[in-house]
């Protein structure tokens, strides 16, 4: 199975800030690489797909990168709606998810 | 638009197969993929295997493989979860989620339903 790291684990940030998550995969996946949302009790809410295509419907201050091995998420200002827990999952064989990165108020 | 509407909660007793249900409406049905993912308390997520039902071709996760079940009922647009042998550790939020036609993401997902596993 292909393994999904990411990291921080946990990151506080501010109203404005611009924020950084990386996730890097255990083999290259190409650009098999998505971005999920989730917020408490909630199901998870696709950002971006095949690496860096925003899902329609998702403000562009999400943003995607990467191929191959390493992928970063990046959001250019952080607004309060912005503060869950996000997920990385390749899609290049089966599925796996990051163990994810829970965005919080500083 | 397309809906995900999975079974209820269930509390089964450690041993036993519990069998998660999700009805899907809007848009086709039989020529897309769906998966499922759980989450246990506090945890992230975990994808569990898929299944398309046009050609009722799954795959699963090693970590499930023998435990689970992934079935689809055409005539009533239902995606079905079985895993059996439960123990504590299966305690979760089990979900749905239908894949995407032109990318390979899941952009439609279930509101999730809670298994609890109790003696």
């Amino acid at each position: 199975d292909i393994q999904m790291t990411q990291s921080p684990s946990s990151l506080s940030a501010s109203v404005g800030d611009r924020v950084t998550i990386t996730c890097r995969a255990s083999q290259s996946i190409s650009n098999y690489l998505n971005w999920y949302q989730q917020k408490p009790g909630k199901a998870p809410k696709l950002l971006i797909h095949s690496a860096s295509s925003l899902q329609s419907g998702v403000p562009s201050r999400f943003s995607g990168s990467g191929s191959g091995t390493d992928f970063t998420l990046t959001i250019s200002s952080l607004q309060p709606e912005d503060f869950a827990t996000y997920y990385c999952q390749q899609s290049y064989n089966t599925r796996t998810f990051g163990q994810g990165t829970k965005v919080e108020i500083k | 638009q397309v809906q995900l509407v999975q079974s209820e909660a269930e509390v089964k007793k450690p041993g036993s197969s519990v069998k998660v249900s999700c009805k899907a409406s809007g848009g086709t049905f039989s020529s897309y993929t769906f998966s499922w993912v759980r989450q246990a308390p506090g945890q992230g997520l975990e994808w569990m295997g898929r299944i398309t039902p046009i050609d009722d071709i799954s795959n699963y996760s090693q970590k499930f493989k023998g435990r689970i079940t992934l079935s689809a009922d055409k005539s009533t647009r239902t995606v079905s979860m079985e895993l059996s042998s439960l123990t504590s550790e299966d305690t979760a939020v089990y979900y749905c989620a239908r894949e995407s036609g032109t990318h390979y993401a899941d952009d439609y997902w279930g509101q999730g339903t809670l298994v609890t596993v109790t003696s």
